[in-house]
């Protein structure tokens, strides 16, 4: 089976850095993705890491490592418009297939 | 970008009816589409697995005969929700994908609810 573990909630400060981490159980492994789901809307693509390493995409940064069945997702400058709710998402048992995380519920403070 | 649309976007129904939602995708061929449920303050949980012209994968647990399937053609996906019930009412958003490890792009999804 495969399984993902990722804090339920994070706090932080308007202009900050926050990191939210993500570790996995797969018997497969493609890849690590992560989505930001607003309240009431539908998840939104942010990054895809399928080798070890980081991955910077504007504000937003991915980091991957394979050996340590680990990732983590890397928000810096933080902006209001960034609570919301962040999913990792591992491809294990085949490329397109992905299973979703628990989610991690980002509030952001002024 | 990749654009995906479902429709409708709510519906409010009485217990016992069956209940239709499309997902297009408009600008690109998906040979996969995914049903997802999601509950109130919880993941996504996925449904089924749609490929073009084949039938649907589902996972344990998901009823096959109350949650039909249909992916005849590359560009549309149904899923019919058969007699529904006020247990059924959820958040039903699907996605679509180029295939592989192409990343699944999501359409608005559809609010559903039971009477």
């Amino acid at each position: 089976g495969q399984s993902l573990e990722q804090p339920s909630e994070v706090t932080a400060v308007e202009g900050a850095i926050v990191q939210i981490n993500c570790t996995y159980q797969t018997s497969g492994f493609y890849g690590l993705s992560w989505y930001q789901q607003h309240d009431g809307g539908a998840p939104t693509f942010l990054s895809y890491n399928a080798l070890d390493g980081l991955e910077e995409t504007g504000r937003f940064s991915s980091f991957l490592s394979r050996s340590d069945s680990y990732g983590y997702l890397l928000l810096q400058e933080l902006q209001m418009k960034d609570s919301a709710s962040y999913f990792c998402a591992v491809s294990g048992s085949s490329a397109s297939k992905i299973i979703f995380g628990s989610g991690t519920r980002l509030s952001i403070r002024p | 970008g990749a654009v995906v649309s479902q429709h409708p976007s709510w519906v409010i129904c009485k217990s016992g009816t069956s209940v239709k939602i499309e997902c297009r995708s408009l600008d690109f061929q998906a040979t996969t589409m995914f049903w997802y449920r999601q509950f109130p303050k919880q993941s996504l949980m996925l449904m089924a697995t749609s490929n073009e012209g084949s039938k649907a994968t589902y996972e344990q647990g998901v009823e096959k005969d109350k949650f039909l399937i249909n992916h005849a053609s590359l560009t549309l996906s149904t899923l019919t929700v058969t007699s529904a019930h006020p247990e059924d009412s959820s958040f039903y958003i699907c996605s679509a994908s180029w295939g592989g490890s192409q990343p699944q792009h999501f359409g608005d999804g559809t609010r559903l609810s039971i009477l």
